[in-house]
């Protein structure tokens, strides 16, 4: 099975400008989290996407923003980016329902540097 | 507030100790608790607990769970420099549907040979 993917890999915006990531999530896995990693922050949620619906945000602002698609493909958009915004975004796909729904398995993330 | 709380930050040890990684939390409505491991980019899983007691255990990997005293232990023996990595703790809360994970500043545990 293949894992979870992520595009691009590699991101360089400039302040003001506006990003967005793709996350494919695990065949099969229906729930799809996004994450911020900052070395000041440490890993932190964003929100998470089941069955085309936002289920659950994390305390970030209004420029953050996601959606799902019916094939489970998740996007998250950054507007006005700010130079705090440079981080590694890592999606988490999940089953999203049943026993094994808590087991989330991280795509390899896309690091995002804000100039 | 709730709170994910790793120790120590970082570790260096020589290949074939033993170490042992602490992760305590206090959460509302905890429901599991799971362990990363992340080398260079997307953390990989480790394990799951959600029961107290029962000890876990991956080749030389094993982790066990107080939801007494709040906290984990990740133990790993004959450490190897490919064991050289963060080890991140990561606490789900109730309801099931919430796949809001909290996770700990992680510890850097650096294997040397």
């Amino acid at each position: 099975k293949a894992g979870v993917t992520q595009t691009p890999r590699y991101l360089i915006k400039t302040r003001g400008q506006q990003v967005t990531l793709s996350c494919s999530p695990i065949s099969g896995h229906r729930s799809v989290s996004w994450y911020q990693q900052t070395p000041g922050q440490g890993l932190q949620f964003l929100f998470e996407y089941f069955s085309e619906t936002q289920r659950n945000k994390g305390n970030f602002p209004g420029r953050f923003s996601g959606r799902q698609f019916s094939n489970s493909r998740s996007e998250m958009n950054v507007s006005t980016l700010e130079l705090g915004d440079s981080a590694l975004y890592l999606c988490a796909s999940s089953l999203g329902s049943g026993s094994s729904s808590y087991e989330q398995y991280f795509g390899p993330g896309t690091r995002l540097t804000v100039t | 507030e709730d709170k994910v709380v790793q120790s120590p930050l970082s570790l260096v040890v020589h290949e074939g100790d033993t170490v042992t990684l602490n992760c305590s939390y206090e959460v509302t409505n905890f429901r599991s608790l799971l362990w990363y491991k992340q080398e260079k980019k997307a953390p990989t899983f480790l394990f799951m607990l959600t029961s107290s007691g029962i000890e876990k255990k991956s080749g030389r990997l094993s982790s066990i769970l107080d939801k007494k005293e709040l906290f984990s232990i990740l133990n790993i023996t004959a450490t190897q420099t490919g064991d050289s990595a963060v080890y991140l703790c990561a606490v789900l809360q109730r309801p099931a549907s919430n796949n809001d994970m909290r996770f700990g500043a992680g510890t850097r545990l650096t294997v040397k040979p």
